[in-house]
Parts: C-alpha cells; sequence; structure tokens
C-alpha cells in the first residue's frame, strides 16, 4: 500500500528565508505524488504534481519539488517565504484505486 | 469554469440526527470523491463516485454512505450522528480517466459540528 510520510509536522521561518518542507514516500512502483496547499477555513489548492516528466516540479506561489527515487522524498521548497504562504501542506500520494493518500500535514509559520 | 461548489457550508446537527451533505463537481468531471479531515486523524478517503457507480471505498462504518446522480453531483449521507463524526467534509471532482496523475479539484468543504 502507497503512502506518504512527512517529516516535520510544524515548520517556522522568517519572512524572505527559504522554505523546505519534507516528503517521503512509500510505494511499490512509479508514483504520483503531489503538494496540496490549505488555508485556513478554505478548501486544498493544488501546488504542483508528479509526473515523471521530469524529476523538478515547478508549481505555483514559487514552489518546487525535487523527486529523488533512489530516497524516496519529494521534498517542496521555496527560495524566499512571504507571509501569505503560511498554510498547512499536504504531501499526496495518487497511487490507484481512484483515491489520494495524504500525509499528515506540515504546518508553515512565517514570522515578519 | 466555477469550480467545485458544496453546501450547506456549515452545519450543526445533534447526536443521533442524520445529515446529508451536496457536492457540485466542475463542469465536465465526472469523479466525485469525499474526504473527511480532522485534527486527530487528518485527511480520510471516504469514497469515489463515477458514472454513478462508488469505485472504491475507505474505512468507514456503514452510516457513511453517498450517492451521484446523472448529472455528476454527488450526496454523502451520515446516519446516527456521533461526536466524532464533526469534522470538515471535503468533495474533490476530476475529469476521471483514471490516470495516476490526474488533478483532482477541491471544494471549500461543509463544516458540520456534532453535539
Amino acid at each position: 500500500a502507497q503512502s506518504v510520510t512527512q517529516l516535520d509536522s510544524h515548520v517556522s521561518v522568517s519572512e524572505g528565508t527559504p522554505v523546505l518542507l519534507r516528503c517521503n514516500y512509500s510505494s511499490s512502483y512509479s508514483p504520483s505524488l503531489f503538494w496540496y496547499v490549505q488555508h485556513p477555513n478554505k478548501g486544498l489548492q493544488l501546488l504542483l504534481k508528479y509526473t515523471s516528466a521530469a524529476t523538478l516540479v515547478k508549481g505555483i506561489n514559487g514552489f518546487e519539488a525535487e523527486f529523488k527515487k533512489s530516497e524516496t522524498s519529494f521534498h517542496l521548497t521555496k527560495p524566499s517565504a512571504h507571509m501569505s504562504d503560511a498554510a498547512e501542506y499536504f504531501c499526496v500520494d495518487g497511487g490507484s484505486n481512484y483515491k489520494l493518500t495524504f500525509g499528515k500535514g506540515t504546518l508553515l509559520t512565517v514570522n515578519p | 469554469k466555477a469550480g467545485v461548489t458544496q453546501t450547506p457550508r456549515y452545519l450543526i446537527k445533534t447526536r443521533g440526527q442524520q445529515v446529508t451533505l451536496s457536492c457540485s463537481p466542475i463542469s465536465g468531471h465526472r469523479s466525485v470523491s469525499w474526504y473527511q479531515q480532522t485534527p486527530g486523524q487528518g485527511l480520510q478517503f471516504l469514497f469515489e463516485y463515477f458514472s454513478e457507480t462508488q469505485r472504491n471505498k475507505g474505512n468507514f462504518p456503514g452510516r457513511f454512505s453517498g450517492r451521484q446522480f446523472s448529472n455528476s453531483r454527488s450526496e454523502m449521507n451520515v446516519s446516527t450522528l456521533e461526536l466524532g463524526d464533526s469534522a470538515l467534509y471535503l468533495c474533490a471532482s476530476s475529469f476521471a480517466a483514471g490516470g495516476l496523475w490526474e488533478t483532482q479539484y477541491f471544494g471549500p468543504g461543509t463544516r458540520l459540528l456534532v453535539l
């Protein structure tokens, strides 16, 4: 069964500094991986997805993620955090059987 | 295009009652999935429908049920509500070709509080 592990439940950064949110996946086949963001009292918005076409995936709002098969990782990064990035981020395995498997989430706090 | 819409947005019920939540997918999308989000359990898959057929179901008791109509709109029902059913219920839609990399688009959710 596929699963994803988000290694940090909470990450705090200062505005203007880099962001790193870590995700490891466990899948017996080539995975489909996504990062979603959820702002307070809002639904989930897709940031980016890995489609096997390229290992470095660029998403919206300056986020990107790198798929590393040797490390079974799909970490999310952004060079410079903005106050509006404060939200909860979910690493998701698209898997199969028409369902998404979510990680536990990482709450990103951005300090002024 | 309009996004996924869910009604109602907020709901308060008491234990033992039943509740029906509604989801209208993005126009042209034929798959609708439901997820429950709680602080303790995170986001958990409830079920997925395509062309009025349930293709997959998560590990939830039979009190949780759903259906999909011919226009792809979907409803989920929870009978005999328990306090633990208090959660944010999210609906997602997709074209549902079934591809691994198909994006699911989420609605704003219905927040259910059971007293």
